[in-house]
């Protein structure tokens, strides 16, 4: 059964840089897509970036000037970094598994971690 | 961007109600949508693929339907544990959007 869980500070300044990392156990990374998937509290889900294992990745335009995802196979991990964050950022990120065929939807989430910006 | 319309936002049923909640994309997605499930402070869960898949372990009761630009999610018998919020996902092209939820509410 594959699983995911995300990690890294529940606590950011305005203007500071977000990090999170997610960790994959029982499963290889191997031929699929791996996303961050954010959501406001209160609010709709946002997708945010995905990354294949060989490490392509496809950002959302909304973001992509401030957002940089990584992978480090070797750990089974994939990372987001998210740059001059703001309240407005404030919200639960998800990373989440997509096969990597046309139209796949996200089979695997991780339970969620709360990030707030705030000083 | 694919925008994603959700109908209706909130609804109030019964226990053995038939609902339906439908999703409208702002073009033709071929069958890339999807439909999940969001119970209060838990991650989404996956119920439909494809637009009509049945993820494995899904109750029988969920269904999906449409194909282009409308789709809908069926519960054909609600229970009292499909209290949650809805939301459909387009799987077409990148960003990968999703709908603005649909709150359920049991009587």
């Amino acid at each position: 059964q594959v699983q995911l869980q995300e990690s890294g500070p529940g606590l950011v300044k305005p203007s500071e840089t977000l990090s999170l990392t997610c960790t994959v156990s029982g499963g290889s990374m191997s031929r699929y897509y791996w996303s961050w998937i954010r959501q406001p509290p209160g609010k709709e889900l946002e997708w945010i970036a995905y990354i294949y294992y060989s490490g392509s990745t496809n950002y959302n335009p909304s973001l992509r000037s401030r957002v940089i995802i990584s992978v480090d196979t070797s750990k089974n991990q994939f990372s987001l970094k998210m740059t001059s964050v703001t309240a407005a950022d404030t919200a639960v990120y998800y990373c989440a598994r997509g096969e990597a065929v046309a139209g796949a939807p996200f089979d695997y989430w991780g339970q969620g971690t709360l990030v707030t910006v705030s000083s | 961007d694919i925008q994603m319309t959700q109908s209706p936002s909130s609804l109030s049923a019964s226990v053995g109600d038939r609902v339906t909640i439908t999703c409208r994309t702002s073009q033709s997605i071929s069958n890339y949508l999807n439909w999940y499930q969001q119970k209060l402070g838990k991650a989404p869960k996956l119920l439909i693929y494809a637009a009509s898949s049945l993820q494995n372990g899904v109750p029988s009761r969920f269904s999906g339907s449409g194909s282009g630009a409308e789709f809908t999610l069926t519960i054909s018998s609600l229970q009292p544990e499909d209290c949650a919020t809805y939301y459909c996902q387009q799987s077409y092209s990148s960003p990968f959007n999703f709908g603005q939820g649909t709150k359920l509410e049991i009587k």
